[in-house]
């Protein structure tokens, strides 16, 4: 079973600020690695899949970096509507299996 | 645009079965890039993913509910439906329909709770 961990669980800045938020893998799962953003009372939205790619109207302020086990989503000039909770999605055996992580709440400092 | 709906009882009896169903426009049920699923969402358990169907019926079970769980589609109507029998208050979850594909999950319905509880 692939275990998805993502840290920090809480990450508290200012509007402006960058934001790094890291998923690691338990096994390789190459770049079959997406991120989801969301906001109280609504679906999660697919932000990035095959790790760095952006899904349609993801501002460019989103970037996804990484592969095998080790993966971050990076927001810079954090703007107020970003703050929400982030998870990772690993889908290496799509689709007989995905594993979400815990999710990681960006919160306003 | 895609647009996914959910539909069905809020309110299970524990040992019963849970019954919903996602009715889907905007876009072919019958197409060959897409497979459609469910997935719940619990504070005790987070995002799960429950299991997905293809158009020509095949179905994707997630291990840990495989027993449990009957994914149906009926192309006719443009829906597919969930059933998970024998649920306990642990099934207590807001319940989401979802397209996956090489975009995984990309779109979902706005998620139904539904508790279990005598």
């Amino acid at each position: 079973e692939k275990v998805m961990t993502q840290s920090p669980a809480t990450l508290s800045l200012s509007p402006g600020e960058t934001a790094t938020l890291s998923c690691r893998a338990s096994h390789n799962i190459g770049n079959n690695l997406a991120w989801y953003q969301q906001k109280s009372g609504q679906a999660p939205r697919l932000l990035f899949y095959g790790a760095s790619v952006r899904a349609t109207g993801i501002p460019a302020r989103f970037s996804g970096t990484g592969s095998g086990t080790e993966f971050t989503l990076t927001i810079t000039s954090l703007q107020s509507e970003d703050f929400a909770v982030y998870y990772c999605l690993q889908y290496s055996n799509w689709p007989s299996m995905y594993t979400f992580g815990q999710g990681t709440k960006l919160d306003l400092k | 645009q895609l647009h996914l709906q959910e539909s069905g009882p809020r309110l299970v009896k524990p040992s019963e079965t849970l019954s919903l169903t996602c009715t889907v426009s905007g876009d072919s049920i019958n197409s060959k890039f897409h497979y459609w699923g469910w997935i719940r969402q619990s504070p005790e358990k987070g995002l799960e993913y429950i299991g997905s169907i293809y158009y020509n019926g095949r179905t994707y079970y997630n291990p840990s509910l495989m027993s449990r769980v009957t994914i149906s589609l009926d192309t006719s109507k443009s829906q597919f439906s969930l059933k998970l029998d024998s649920v306990s208050a642990a099934d207590t979850s807001v319940y989401f329909c979802v397209r996956t594909g090489i975009q995984p999950f990309d779109y979902w319905g706005q998620g139904a709770l539904v508790s279990v509880s005598s």
